[in-house]
């Protein structure tokens, strides 16, 4: 079992709020990742990081915006949350080293309203 | 980059009958191939990988085989339990040191149903 966690499971907010998505893990991974799930089901990776102070934009233009300042966190924002960003978000590690098992949370859905 | 395509996107069978699921891969350098199951309302969970030395491995009843020439790669579950329904996932990458590994690459899942 991953020890890798996500709040809040469920979000539902007004156009324009700013949300921010937590993600947290205790396996000491580099390496952490976030997807938008849609509900085709496809998953698109938006955001990740190799390590603290690093972060690189996935695949999928997102408004969104991460940190890493430790190792175990790595939130994600979105200063205006519109319609279009309700969808499920995931977020995932994998350590930097050695095996290549990339553990995936629960997972955030977020509808905007 | 890596493009990875998953077919079929649903799948229903007869509890107790066997499920395949395919997928191709464009990168011949990609050298790790998991599956992730995806049950409702959970992210997903890595069942098997296989690495690019190997053609087959299996763990119970899950297999996966390898044809690195053709680039493709698929899922097999045999006697299928209606626990098994969920959306599957492969993925590709090139695993290696920082420098050449690159991300996992996902298929686009495969709804399996499996009838009861």
């Amino acid at each position: 079992e991953a020890d890798i966690y996500q709040t809040p499971r469920y979000l539902v907010i007004g156009t324009g709020k700013k949300i921010t998505l937590e993600c947290s893990q205790t396996m000491g991974h580099d390496k952490m990742y976030w997807y938008q799930q849609d509900p085709g089901m496809e998953l698109h990776l938006i955001h990740y990081s190799y390590g603290v102070n690093s972060t690189e934009k996935g695949d999928l233009s997102s408004e969104s915006t991460v940190s890493r300042i430790r190792t175990e966190h790595f939130p994600l924002t979105l200063e205006s949350a519109r319609p279009s960003h309700t969808s499920q978000y995931l977020c995932a590690s994998r350590t930097g080293t050695g095996t290549d098992t990339q553990y995936f949370g629960p997972g955030t859905r977020l509808t905007v309203l | 980059g890596e493009n990875v395509e998953q077919h079929p996107s649903t799948l229903s069978v007869q509890e107790g009958d066997s499920a395949v699921i395919k997928c191709t891969y464009s990168d011949s350098a990609s050298n790790y191939f998991p599956w992730y199951k995806q049950e409702l309302g959970k992210g997903p969970q890595l069942i098997i990988d296989i690495r690019s030395n190997v053609g087959e491995k299996k763990d119970q009843r899950i297999a996966v085989t390898l044809n690195k020439t053709a680039k493709h790669f698929s899922l097999h579950i045999t006697e299928t339990q209606p626990e098994d329904s969920a959306v599957y996932f492969c993925a590709a990458s090139l695993s290696g040191s920082s420098g050449s590994a690159r991300q996992l690459t996902f298929g686009s899942g495969t709804q399996l149903t499996v009838l009861p």
